[in-house]
């Protein structure tokens, strides 16, 4: 059965902190894996990654694939209050799988 | 403007009074989706379809039907409510093998 895990669950730092954010699948004919940020409505897009080992950035936000050992994380840099979120990850196959989400509060 | 559009955003009813939640899309994506979102468990899938005329069922399709005569629209059909369906609805639409979501405002259901 296809699975999509993100761990932690649940995650609280300080302002300025670095924080990463694991995503880990087993689907069968992987085709992407995409990252979403979750305020208090829909989901928005963040990165989508096809390849292993091509960093995706955007400002403080980065994320890298491993296709090999089947994972990919999300690194946040500096965090600010406005990254408090639910982050979410995606894996497409044949169709689109979510995980649970990793709920980050980031206190000022 | 590009925009995915669920109506009602928010809603209370009672068991076995059948509805609808109605999703419009204006970007002519070929994919779309319905989700649940409920405490702990993310996202899960109700139906999605890749076309017009083509539906399939997800990770949690009972007590739910849909229907895509439209390209633009994916309405989702609750015949006969139960309580267990209060949650929250996303809508979604997208193109390319790939995939990028483009997701609604969400519609929040209640049924007592």
């Amino acid at each position: 059965e296809d699975k999509v895990v993100q761990s932690p669950l649940s995650l609280v730092v300080h302002e300025g902190d670095t924080v990463t954010l694991n995503c880990s699948y087993e689907v069968t004919n992987f085709r992407s894996l995409l990252w979403y940020k979750q305020e208090k409505k829909a989901p928005t897009f963040l990165f989508m990654l096809t390849s292993s080992g091509i960093e995706k950035k955007s400002g403080r936000l980065s994320s890298i694939l491993d296709k090999k050992e089947l994972f990919s994380i999300l690194n946040i840099t500096a965090t600010q209050t406005g990254d408090s979120a639910v982050y979410l990850c995606a894996v497409v196959n044949n169709d689109m799988r979510f995980g649970a989400g990793t709920r980050l509060t980031v206190k000022p | 403007e590009a925009q995915v559009t669920q109506n009602p955003r928010y809603l209370i009813t009672v068991t076995g009074k059948k509805l609808t939640v109605t999703c419009s899309q204006n970007m002519n994506h070929e994919y779309m989706s319905w989700y649940r979102q409920d405490p702990g468990l993310g996202l899960r899938q109700i139906y999605y379809s890749m076309n017009v005329e083509v539906t399939d069922k997800g990770d949690v399709p009972e007590g739910y039907k849909v229907s895509r005569k439209e390209k633009r629209n994916f309405p989702l059909i609750l015949e006969s409510p139960s309580p267990n369906q209060t949650s929250l609805y996303f809508c979604a639409s997208g193109q390319g093998r790939n995939r990028e979501l483009f997701f609604g405002e969400g519609s929040r259901l209640t049924v007592l």
